[in-house]
Formats: C-alpha cells, structure tokens, sequence
C-alpha cells in the first residue's frame, strides 16, 4: 500500500493554464506538506495543514492555492501557470505539526510539473 | 536563523569502501535532524533522525550518523558503500516555526 500518494505524476501544460496536483496519506497523519524542488534539486516548504488548518504558509506566489478537503488530502491549485512555475512537487505527511516536531515527514513520489 | 549546509555536491567511492556524507548545521536551541535519500525520479526516503541521545543514530539500509554539538556537524556515514547507493543525499532540519529545512543536497556516486 502506497503511504502518500499523488496524482498526476507528470504533468505538461501551456503558461496560463490552471492546474491542480492531489495529494492523499493512508498513515492516519495529522499534518500534511507541499515542498517544491526547482531545477537545481532544492527543496523547500511551501504549505503546511495540520488537521485542515493551515499552518505554514512561506512566500509562495498566491496563485498557488492549497486545499485539505480532510486530514488525509491536500491538494495543490494553481492558477495562471507560468515558466517558472516548472518543477517536482512533494506532498508529505508527518503525525504531528513540523516545526520543531520530531516526527519523521513521509514524502510522496512527486509531481513533475512542466510548463510550456 | 537555523540553516543546512553540505558543503559537498559530489561524493566518490568505489564498492567496498567506507563513505561520508557531510552535513552541518546551524541552530538555536535543540536541533532534529534528519538524512533523506532521493533515487533518480523518485521520491525522498527517509534514512534516519536525530532527537536526543546516543550519537550514534543508526538508520534504514545500513546507514548511520554522528552527531556532533561542539562541531554541529551530524555526517552520513557507511561502512561499505554498495553501488546501488549511489543516488541524491539531503540532512534536513526541523526547527520550531517551519518545516523540515533542507541542505542542497549532496550526490553520492559509487563505483564498482
């Protein structure tokens, strides 16, 4: 059984185009994350949820819009995609809040975003 | 402000020999830290943490780590390093007030 999966797994569309990215952890998790790694390979947070409360929110353009339907889904919007908008995208889950947690984060496959 | 350094892009080492993964850190107040491993179009897995305690943190697949204070260093290490190792290493920190901080993340290439 996949523990945190996502959905699609690649994705290619046109600059302007609203896209969205699902995300879902079967590990009971309390706290789910969108980490978003650029072309060089760095990862960096960009949304936390912790029990559908948004808990983390970095400097993230707001066309980005995340959603957690409930505690087992957080899904990614985008609006207006643009060029640099092209990288992988990691959901994770971790049972408790991360910051300053000491519970392990859990990553998903990744999104694999490319825009044209 | 809290931060991850691995001062190395690239590590070398032939199958059979000992590596090193370096990491350091910079914190204030207790750090976790934690070693992820990333295979080519794959996701992170996690390797292992470290919260309190022993040193020595022993994780998945036959790695460990020392963590280090008066350094604050927390290296990978392997004592014999298999081909299929080869892949994408991160140390990360979890610091109150965000996420797990990651470092640039360091490609380790084993050769046989």
């Amino acid at each position: 059984d996949t523990a945190v999966s996502q959905t699609p797994k690649y994705l290619v569309t046109q600059m302007g185009n609203d896209k969205s990215i699902k995300c879902e952890q079967n590990l009971g998790h309390d706290t789910m994350y969108w980490y978003k790694q650029d072309s060089k390979k760095f990862l960096k947070i960009m949304f936390s949820y912790n029990n559908k409360e948004l808990i983390i929110n970095e400097t993230v353009p707001n066309r980005f819009s995340p959603k957690s339907p409930d505690k087992a889904h957080l899904n990614l919007h985008i609006n207006s995609l643009e060029l640099g908008d092209s990288a992988v995208y990691f959901c994770a889950s971790s049972q408790d809040f991360g910051g300053g947690s000491t519970d392990t984060q859990y990553f998903g496959p990744g999104t694999r975003l490319t825009v044209l | 402000a809290q931060s991850v350094a691995q001062p190395e892009d690239q590590v070398n080492v032939a199958e059979g020999n000992p590596l090193t993964v370096k990491c350091t850190y910079s914190v204030s107040g207790n750090p976790y830290l934690f070693w992820y491993v990333q295979y080519p179009n794959r996701g992170l897995q996690f390797l292992l943490k470290y919260i309190t305690g022993d040193n020595l943190v022993k994780g998945s697949y036959g790695f460990e780590a020392e963590f280090n204070k008066s350094q604050t260093s927390f290296h990978l290490k392997k004592p014999s390093a298999l081909v299929s190792d080869s892949a994408l290493y991160f140390c990360a920190l979890n610091q109150a007030g965000t996420a797990l901080i990651f470092g640039k993340g360091t490609t380790l290439s084993v050769s046989s």
